[in-house]
């Protein structure tokens, strides 16, 4: 299993400009979220997905969106760029619900945003 | 939101010497989670814990969930040059689906 891949790795854009950030996992986890990284902090919650169809904000939503059309892939989505979202950008997955919850983390995408 | 306080924010220490981490939080955590990052990678998990008390060990790391469930701590034992990197702890406090909540991050450094 490859766990869950991220492209691109790194992405610089000019203010204004949109990207998808693309995030896939390939082992059958319902669970799939998003996180940024700025420098010196820890990560904080975007958004997140229990399955196909299902999406919810997490703390920081604002400038983003996310589709989950398949179990696989949870892209994100920028439509504005702005400078405040220059960060690391994390995708993450987990199996199971309730007592499990051990996320595995993508190997995140570096974006800056000009 | 949530907070979770986690101090030193960075270790300077020589090879052999053990190391400690811990994290404290203004509300209750279900389940506590020590990561560790490498330089241009994701978070990787080092140990889960689940019930208030529970100490649990992998290889030279061990961890504890407080037992007023507002605190863990992270010790590594005869330090190495590749636990280099930055450990993070982090907290769930639903049952559900929704995402963690993350410490600042220990920069831990190793002079050989």
């Amino acid at each position: 299993n490859a766990g869950v891949t991220q492209t691109p790795k790194f992405r610089i854009l000019k203010i204004g400009q949109s990207m998808t950030l693309q995030c896939t996992q390939d082992m059958n986890h319902n669970y799939m979220y998003w996180y940024r990284q700025d420098p010196g902090m820890g990560l904080k919650l975007i958004y997140y997905s229990v399955g196909a169809g299902i999406t919810d904000k997490g703390e920081v939503p604002n400038g983003y969106n996310v589709s989950r059309s398949t179990t696989e892939d949870f892209p994100l989505r920028l439509e504005l760029a702005a400078p405040s979202q220059t960060s690391v950008y994390f995708c993450a997955s987990k199996g199971l619900a309730g007592v499990w919850n051990e996320q595995f983390f993508g190997p995140g995408t570096r974006l800056t945003v000009l | 939101g949530q907070q979770l306080n986690q101090s030193p924010q960075s270790m300077f220490i020589q090879e052999g010497e053990d190391v400690s981490m811990n994290c404290t939080s203004s509300s209750i955590f279900n389940t506590w989670l020590w990561y560790k990052q490498d330089p241009g990678e994701g978070p990787v998990l080092l140990i889960a814990l689940y019930k208030a008390g529970e100490l649990t060990s992998n290889g030279r790391l061990t961890a504890q969930f407080g037992i007023t469930r507002k605190d863990s701590f992270l010790n590594i034992s005869a330090s190495i040059p590749s636990d280099v990197g930055i450990y993070f702890c982090a907290g769930h406090s639903g049952g559900g689906a929704d995402g963690l909540t993350f410490g600042k991050g220990t920069h831990l450094i190793i002079q050989p």
